[in-house]
């Protein structure tokens, strides 16, 4: 059964931090890997795409990386903000029609 | 990258009332859209494959009488709740790819509220 995981549920730090967030998934071929941010009451916006033959993808603050022997992706966080604060979803995707998401974590960045 | 917009935003509707949910690709084609329920605190569930020209493709336990989906081109696809009861509020989202392994874009959503 493909399934994605994610922990923490929940996340609460002070302003400035590095943080990581953590995705496990259960069925290593996978066509690619992606990790999105929903604000409340919102919709997804895409951070970083993944595809299966990289290992890791830059955007800014933001850092994800994958290991597909082992079922994983991390998203690293550096000097997180208050603007952070949203929950933040990693999905995957195994074929073209199945997309799954984990059920978030919800970021709280404190000022 | 890529705009997918989805109409309304938030409505609230009476029981037994039917509802319409419209997801556009505004700068590109999407010969397959998704549709995503989002129950409060929960992840999103794929509900079911929207493809133009021919019948959604339905997820288990979905019913595919009581949502009905429409892609009647290449850059809309619509969901309607027919006969909507309270257990169907949620928040539904939608999504288009240009193609298979490139990135997924997501509406904004729709809040449906059934009173």
């Amino acid at each position: 059964k493909q399934e994605v995981t994610q922990i923490p549920a929940a996340l609460s730090v002070p302003e400035g931090e590095n943080l990581v967030l953590n995705c496990s998934f259960t069925d290593s071929a996978i066509y690619n890997l992606q990790w999105f941010r929903q604000d409340p009451g919102k919709g997804l916006t895409s951070l970083l795409l993944i595809q299966s033959s990289q290992r890791e993808q830059t955007s800014g603050r933001l850092n994800a990386s994958l290991d597909k022997s082992s079922g994983r992706s991390t998203l690293y966080i550096a000097a997180s903000q208050p603007g952070d604060s949203a929950t933040y979803l990693c999905a995957v995707r195994w074929n073209f029609n199945k997309f799954y998401f984990g059920s978030g974590t919800k970021l709280n960045v404190k000022p | 990258g890529a705009v997918v917009s989805q109409h309304p935003s938030r409505v609230i509707c009476k029981s037994g009332t039917s509802v319409k949910i419209e997801c556009r690709s505004l700068d590109f084609q999407a010969t397959t859209m998704f549709w995503y329920r989002q129950f409060p605190k929960k992840s999103l569930m794929l509900m079911a494959t929207s493809n133009e020209g021919s019948k959604a493709t339905y997820e288990q336990g979905v019913e595919k009488d009581k949502f009905l989906i429409n892609h009647a081109s290449l850059t809309l696809s619509t969901l309607t709740v027919t006969s909507a009861h309270p257990e169907d509020s949620s928040f539904y989202i939608c999504s288009a790819s240009l193609i298979m392994n490139t990135e997924a874009f997501f509406g904004q959503g729709t809040r449906l509220t059934v009173v």
